[in-house]
């Protein structure tokens, strides 16, 4: 099924690991996004790439760092975790279109001890 | 930065009442999306207003824009406990590519 595809789904980690998220879309979609969601927070935006080759910073940007590696994939990395990094992470794409919304994968919840 | 403050923050209905969601835009809006979430899954997309005084429907779920106001409102009619989740709003800033949400209202219907 088209859409947007997270991995892994639940990760625990140890403060101070590293790790990556993985995010991939087979919409053709140009732009692409990293929230985190923490109760009472909402969705926070950690980076986002408008298009492939670029990226930019968004509210919540410290301690993270992406890569835009085709149009397809947008990875996230945690180069040393820390419990504030515990959260759920979600993956979007745009056409840049709008009127068809962004679609989102279903999130990797990530427990940093 | 654009803020989308929601109200209310939880809702507990009984199964077939109606309820109303506000989403109210601290900026112009230029558009507005609604999402629902249900609890640990991702956001799955209603719909989508761009003009002011739009209305749309997604099954019994409506919501309309109101450009002067700077608030969009969610409501679902005869409520069902499918309809239970998170709903968020969420707008893109100054006409731009990124979206911002607000905090979400949680949805609990009892059957």
């Amino acid at each position: 099924n088209a859409g947007v595809t997270q991995t892994p789904k639940f990760q625990v980690l140890k403060t101070g690991q590293s790790m990556t998220l993985q995010c991939a879309q087979d919409m053709n979609h140009n732009s692409m996004y990293w929230y985190r969601q923490d109760p009472g927070m909402g969705l926070r935006l950690i980076y986002y790439s408008a298009s492939e080759g670029t990226t930019d910073k968004g509210e919540v940007p410290n301690g993270y760092n992406v890569s835009r590696l085709n149009k397809r994939e947008f990875s996230l990395r945690l180069e040393s975790a820390a419990p504030s990094q515990t959260s759920v992470y979600f993956c979007a794409s745009s056409g840049g279109q709008g009127a068809y919304g962004y679609t989102f994968g279903s999130g990797t919840r990530l427990t940093v001890v | 930065s654009q803020e989308l403050e929601q109200s209310p923050q939880s809702l507990i209905v009984q199964e077939g009442k109606n309820l109303t969601i506000n989403c109210t835009s601290s900026k112009t809006l230029y558009g507005l999306y609604w999402y629902k979430q249900k609890y640990g899954e991702g956001l799955i997309f209603l719909m989508m207003l761009q003009k002011g005084g739009e209305e749309k429907s997604h099954e019994k779920i409506t919501a309309k824009l109101d450009e002067k106001k700077q608030q969009s409102s969610l409501h679902i009619t005869a409520s069902q406990p499918s309809h239970a989740g998170i709903y968020l709003c969420g707008a893109e800033k100054g006409g731009s590519y990124i979206p911002t949400f607000g905090r979400g209202t949680s949805l609990i219907v009892h059957p």
